[in-house]
Parts: C-alpha cells; structure tokens; sequence
C-alpha cells in the first residue's frame, strides 16, 4: 500500500543544519516533492526531485534515492523564520501525489 | 496579481446544512484540486479537475461534490454537512497535472457542529 514516513517534530537551533527525512512505499515513482506550510498558511512549493542525487537551492537542499525510497530536506544556516512543517509529497506512476503528515520543526534561539 | 483565492476565510456550519466553499484562480491553469487537512494526517485528495469540464474523485469524495464550468473557477460543495467533515481546506492549481508545482490558497477553516 501507499506509505509516506516523516518524524513528527523535530527540533534544532538557529544558525543550524537540520535534516529532516522521507521514506515511501508507493505505487511506482514519478518523483517527490517538498512543500513548506507555516502555521496557518498554505502550502508553498520548496523542491522537485526526480533523479537521484541532490539538488541545491540556496539554503535548502534535497536528496532523493529511489532504490531506498528515500529523500531528505537539508536546511542550512537556520533562521527563526524556517520554524513550519515541512510536507514530503511522493508522484506515483499513475500521477496520484500522495502526501505524508509533515514534519514540524521548532527553531530555538 | 492575487493567484489563488478561497472564501470564506472561515465558518461555523451546523450539521445537515449544504454549504459551498469557493476556489478562483488568476494564472489560468488547466488542473484544480481541493484538499482537506487534519492534525497529524496528510494533505487528502477530495477531487480535482484537469481541465474546464472535467472533474475526478481524489481519495475522499463522499460528501463532496464539484463543478468546473470554466477555467478559473471551482466550488466545492458540502451538500449535507455533518461533524467529521470539520477541516481545513485548501484549493490549489498547477499549471497542466499533478506533476507541476501546485499553488495553494489560503485555506478555508470549516467547523461543523
């Protein structure tokens, strides 16, 4: 069946690097997403992998390996203003985007 | 330039009364979708829209209905409301599927006693 497994919540300290992890078990793969929500707002799009390796953007990077259903969200330099929940969504073969419960990350000064 | 706008904001709903959230989008993109969002569960699929004209059943439809009579609009309808349907919802657009980044609205705080 459809698996999408982050942690809950995780915790780092501004100034940082933080990891934050997705597995999946899914229908096939067609690639797998990264949203940012903060509380009370909407989603906003962070990365899009759909090659294995990893894809710099600024602070944030993702890494995907498709042989272990793995990705993760690497934050650099954390800055109070990364404290949200950060959503790994996965696109299965048939084009369904499964989304996982989100990890929350608590920035502390 | 607004890009995508949901209404209302919030509202209380009492059980059995048919309500309609509203979606419209300004950057005239082919696919919609409406969302729900629960603590501690993922983002789930209600139904979604590909192009004006079609719509499609996500991962949780019953109770739902939706209409996509043009591009940039697409209600989404609770024809007889009842207490677990209490969410969050969101509206989003992509420019063609499921595999291009998805714009969200601002949401839509649903309580229904």
């Amino acid at each position: 069946g459809q698996n999408i497994d982050q942690p809950t919540e995780m915790t780092a300290t501004e100034g940082a690097i933080v990891q934050i992890n997705c597995t999946y078990q899914t229908s096939g793969f067609n690639g797998l997403f990264w949203y940012q929500q903060h509380a009370g707002e909407a989603p906003t799009f962070l990365s899009y992998n759909v090659l294995d390796g990893l894809e710099e953007k600024g602070r944030f990077s993702s890494f995907l390996s498709r042989s272990k259903g793995y990705s993760y969200l690497l934050l650099k330099e954390l800055q109070m203003k990364d404290s949200a929940s950060y959503l790994c969504a996965v696109l299965e073969s048939n084009y369904q985007l499964i989304w996982g419960a989100g990890t929350k990350l608590i920035i502390k000064p | 330039i607004a890009g995508i706008t949901q209404a209302p904001t919030s509202q209380i709903l009492a059980a059995g009364r048919r309500m309609t959230l509203r979606c419209t989008q300004d950057m005239r993109h082919n696919a919609m979708y409406w969302y729900r969002q629960d603590l501690g569960l993922g983002l789930r699929l209600i139904h979604y829209s590909n192009t004006a004209g079609t719509t499609g059943k996500g991962e949780v439809p019953d109770g739902y209905s939706v209409s996509r009579a043009n591009t940039d609009d697409f209600p989404l309808t609770l024809a007889s409301a009842v207490p677990s349907q209490t969410s969050v919802y969101f509206c989003a657009s992509s420019d063609s599927g499921s595999w291009d980044t998805q714009y969200f609205g601002p949401g839509t705080r649903l309580t229904v006693l």
